[in-house]
């Protein structure tokens, strides 16, 4: 399987535990996005990577919120002391652009379903 | 003001009878618009971009139609296999990212 893969499918934590989350985006792909979606609601906008560089953030990333792409491939959100509302379906993308004006199609994940207690 | 508006929000059909969903949008300096499938517990499924007004692009009972305000995705003939959320989203000039609407929960009966 070559597309967009995250870990782990499921999570279930306690209000105000840490959890971290992992992408693994189609080879080849330089940019990296995350979304959050919730029940009923269209995927929403957190952050995005070209390579190893964080070049957008959303005011929804709250700083509890952190994300980091160490080597331009496989990236980690990482979200502290989390919070009920902190609930959602977290998706990963990729794309693959060669300049900024590139056709930017961006491939989904299954996700990672969040759970706090 | 949402920018992305998807109409109806739910879309129940017969086996083969034909409809079309919409979405409106006001960005500027658009870049693209993204049309997505959707299944319950998975990520979006890309089906269709398009880039400027009068662009067409179809894929088996799915056709895609773009104009300077909204977007049409036309089902034609559905099938039970059809079911699923369908999101629109923009691109819009100066951002790579992608503003999805709430989406359209579509259930095509056999």
């Amino acid at each position: 399987d070559t597309g967009v893969s995250q870990d782990p499918r499921h999570k279930i934590t306690k209000r105000g535990q840490n959890v971290t989350f992992r992408c693994d985006p189609i080879s080849e792909h330089n940019r990296l996005y995350w979304y959050r979606q919730t029940l009923g609601q269209g995927p929403e906008f957190l952050t995005y990577f070209q390579n190893e560089a964080q070049l957008e953030k959303s005011r929804l990333l709250s700083d509890r919120f952190s994300a980091e792409r160490p080597k331009g491939s496989f990236s980690t959100l990482e979200i502290q002391r989390t919070e009920q509302g902190d609930s959602a379906m977290y998706l990963c993308a990729s794309s693959l652009a060669r300049s900024s004006l590139a056709k930017n199609i961006q491939y989904f994940g299954a996700g990672t379903r969040l759970s706090v207690l | 003001e949402d920018q992305v508006t998807q109409s109806p929000e739910a879309l129940r059909l017969q086996e083969g009878e034909s409809s079309s969903l919409n979405c409106s949008y006001t960005v500027s300096g658009l870049r693209g618009l993204f049309w997505y499938r959707q299944d319950p517990g998975k990520g979006p499924e890309f089906l269709f971009t398009l880039y400027s007004a009068g662009e067409e692009k179809e894929k088996e009972r799915l056709k895609a139609t773009l104009t300077k305000k909204e977007s049409f995705l036309h089902i034609t003939a559905p099938k039970p296999e059809d079911s699923a959320t369908y999101l629109c989203a923009v691109c819009e000039g100066g951002s790579e990212k992608l503003v999805f609407g709430k989406g359209m929960k579509l259930t095509v009966n056999p």
